[in-house]
């Protein structure tokens, strides 16, 4: 079956622009989430969708970062007034049922900010 | 708040060597432990996970056992391959609401023939 994608792969924008990533979770997975990955670091959780309930948004770095989901779909992942720390690869994952559950990751999307 | 540190690398290994890359762990009340690989041009993927202490995940080869009294879960592999040269990153996750993996910052291995 499809696993998790990601559009798109990569992304060059300039300082300022705003941008949008998106993920396809797997189909029927109700967890998605959004981390992100610089040079050299682990990955940081950015936010966390389940259902219907609100999502967790406590690690989203700034007010210029921002997601959506649509029901238990697609989710867009944006941020504004992009800066040079914001280059990054953004990985996306979805579950079956909850944080128990295994995660599994998209190919991620390689943010260039310039 | 909940942590996880491993082993900085790079780690460079002869082919059918020993490996180990240590992992400890800081968190309250009984997370759920896993190791992730990534290999060069691919996803991270899951390796193998525990969910509760003393518990063994295994798989290709690897192992990792949940030590509650030492708060660690270091990845083992008796003889390790050239195809096994990757990033692998250990992680934690507190589930519940709190459902997102609190990750390692990798451990790159390479395996030389």
């Amino acid at each position: 079956g499809a696993g998790v994608s990601q559009s798109p792969s990569n992304k060059v924008t300039e300082k300022g622009k705003d941008v949008e990533l998106r993920c396809d979770p797997i189909s029927g997975h109700t967890a998605l989430y959004w981390y992100r990955q610089r040079l050299g670091q682990g990955l940081e959780f950015l936010i966390y969708f389940q259902g219907n309930s609100a999502p967790d948004k406590s690690g989203l770095p700034s007010d210029r970062f921002s997601a959506e989901r649509t029901g238990e779909s697609v989710s867009t992942l944006t941020i504004q007034r992009t800066q040079q720390e914001d280059s990054a690869v953004y990985l996306c994952a979805s579950s079956s049922d909850g944080p128990t559950d295994t995660q599994y990751f998209g190919p991620g999307t390689r943010l260039t900010v310039l | 708040g909940d942590s996880v540190t491993q082993m900085e690398g790079p780690v460079t290994l002869s082919e059918e060597a020993f490996l180990t890359i240590n992992c400890t762990y800081t968190a309250t009340g009984y997370p759920s432990l896993f190791w992730y690989v990534q290999y060069p041009g691919e996803g991270l993927q899951l390796l193998l996970k525990a969910t509760k202490a003393d518990d063994k995940g295994s798989n290709k080869g690897f192992e990792a056992t949940y030590r509650k009294e030492t708060t660690s879960f270091h990845l083992e592999k008796g003889s390790v391959q050239v195809s096994d040269s990757a990033v692998y990153f250990c992680a934690l996750s507190r589930g519940g609401s709190q459902g997102n993996l609190i990750f390692g910052k990798g451990t790159k291995l390479s395996v030389k023939p």
